[in-house]
């Protein structure tokens, strides 16, 4: 199994309050993603992370930050959480180093906003 | 607007039958694509991928089919187990980077 860790695993908080959801890698991979899953929507790219400091949007952005300043720490920040954003967030990471591979999942983290 | 479309949100089937799960994509630029299965309480894992120069992949009782032309990817389960009862993910990319996931199929395997 791959060395993804996501924390907290369940958190449950109210309107307007920031949340920081932390993934860990131990696979010293190069790219790392954020998604988030709902009903109907499947997986969707929230940001990713290509390298150190180095991170772009993916399709769902807005109301999200991240910051990446070690290999192995990617964090997603939700400033001012909404209802909108209740939804399971996984981290996944990729070793993408010129062949397309294949991402692997953390065990997803369940954020219920109130 | 969805780039990978799985229209069928669920599908049942006899345990020992195939299973046939179809995806289909609308950017052409797409050059990879991958099944994932994903349990309850669980992250998705890995089941199977394609590049776009072939037309066929095989491991074991799981082989996808991809038709360019059509835009077009299937994956078959033969024979179906209970164990396969999940949610099944179609997934592309273009040079590896972004993987872009349709809405999932969830398949019952009945006994």
């Amino acid at each position: 199994d791959a060395g993804i860790t996501q924390s907290p695993r369940h958190k449950v908080t109210e309107t307007g309050t920031p949340v920081t959801l932390r993934c860990h890698q131990t696979e010293n991979h190069r790219y790392m993603y954020w998604y988030r899953q709902d009903p109907g929507h499947g997986l969707r790219l929230i940001h990713y992370s290509y390298g150190v400091k180095d991170t772009d949007k993916g399709e769902v952005s807005d109301g999200y930050s991240v910051s990446r300043s070690k290999t192995e720490d990617f964090l997603l920040t939700l400033e001012s959480a909404t209802s909108s954003q209740t939804s399971v967030y996984f981290c996944a990471i990729s070793a993408f180093s010129g062949n397309p591979g294949e991402l692997f999942f953390g065990e997803g983290s369940r954020l219920t906003v109130l | 607007d969805q780039q990978v479309k799985q229209n069928s949100p669920s599908l049942s089937v006899q345990e020992g039958r195939i299973s046939i799960l179809n995806c289909d994509y609308t950017n052409s630029m797409f050059d990879y694509f991958l099944w994932y299965k994903k349990y309850p309480a669980e992250g998705p894992t890995f089941l199977i991928s394609i590049s776009s120069i072939k037309d066929k992949n095989e491991d074991g009782r799981f082989t996808v089919f991809l038709n360019k032309s059509a835009k077009h990817l299937s994956l078959h389960i033969v024979p179906s187990q209970p164990g396969d009862s999940a949610v099944y993910f179609c997934a592309a990319t273009a040079y590896g980077q972004n993987f872009v996931f349709g809405p999932g199929t969830r398949l019952s395997v009945l006994p």
